[in-house]
């Protein structure tokens, strides 16, 4: 069983378009994450959400939302996308508050065109 | 935030040989993860060590988390160990474990 699953693995998209990516994970985890990496392999935290709180990394756009409808899911929401969204986007999880060690999905290739 | 710096940043291993990989973090930290990124994008859980010392068959990880450091072994390399390896550290907050990346070393076992 994978414990952290992403869908699509790839994207392939029109700048303007409005996409989504979905995360679900089995390991009985409070918190979840997304992370960016970019051309350069570069990995950036760009959300970390429980069932309190959200926190999102200042430097993402407004355009980016995640969305999670129980704390076994934590979808990715992007409006308007543009060439400077293509990237590998992670997501991840972990137990609540005070530690725990974080396991990835496979991640998702994002193109924008 | 936190700043992760890792050393070296490429290289390069004929098959059988010894390497160390060094991370160095610019304050305490509570929480430290190591990666193996494969040629295939997956990101593979090494170790989770904010302290002590921890093997896994061919490879090991020491973190001194009093000097801000952590330094990852791996010994009689393994084309299969190719690919990028991060470091990743967190200071822990109710919120949960936002985990800074360094830049990675990216490795490459010829054989």
């Amino acid at each position: 069983d994978t414990a952290v699953s992403q869908t699509p693995k790839y994207l392939v998209t029109q700048m303007g378009n409005d996409k989504s990516i979905k995360c679900e994970q089995n390991l009985g985890h409070d918190t979840m994450y997304w992370y960016k990496q970019d051309s350069k392999k570069f990995l950036k935290i760009m959300f970390s959400y429980n069932n309190k709180e959200l926190i999102i990394n200042e430097t993402v756009p407004n355009r980016f939302s995640p969305k999670s409808p129980d704390k076994a899911h934590l979808n990715l929401h992007i409006n308007s996308l543009e060439l400077g969204d293509s990237a590998v986007y992670f997501c991840a999880s972990s137990r609540q508050g005070g530690g725990g060690e974080l396991f990835f999905g496979e991640g998702s290739r994002l193109t924008v065109l | 935030g936190i700043q992760v710096e890792q050393s070296p940043p490429d290289l390069i291993l004929q098959e059988g040989a010894n390497s160390t990989l060094r991370c160095n973090f610019s304050d305490s930290v509570n929480n430290l993860q190591w990666f193996h990124q494969n040629p295939w994008g997956q990101l593979i859980n090494l170790f989770y060590i904010p302290s002590g010392t921890k093997q896994n068959g061919r490879l090991s990880a020491t973190t001194v988390a009093t000097e801000r450091y952590s330094l990852l072994y791996i010994s009689s390399s393994q084309t299969t160990d190719s690919g990028v390896y991060f470091c990743a550290v967190s200071r822990n907050n109710n919120a949960g474990n936002m985990l800074t990346f360094g830049g990675g070393t990216r490795l490459m076992v010829k054989p």
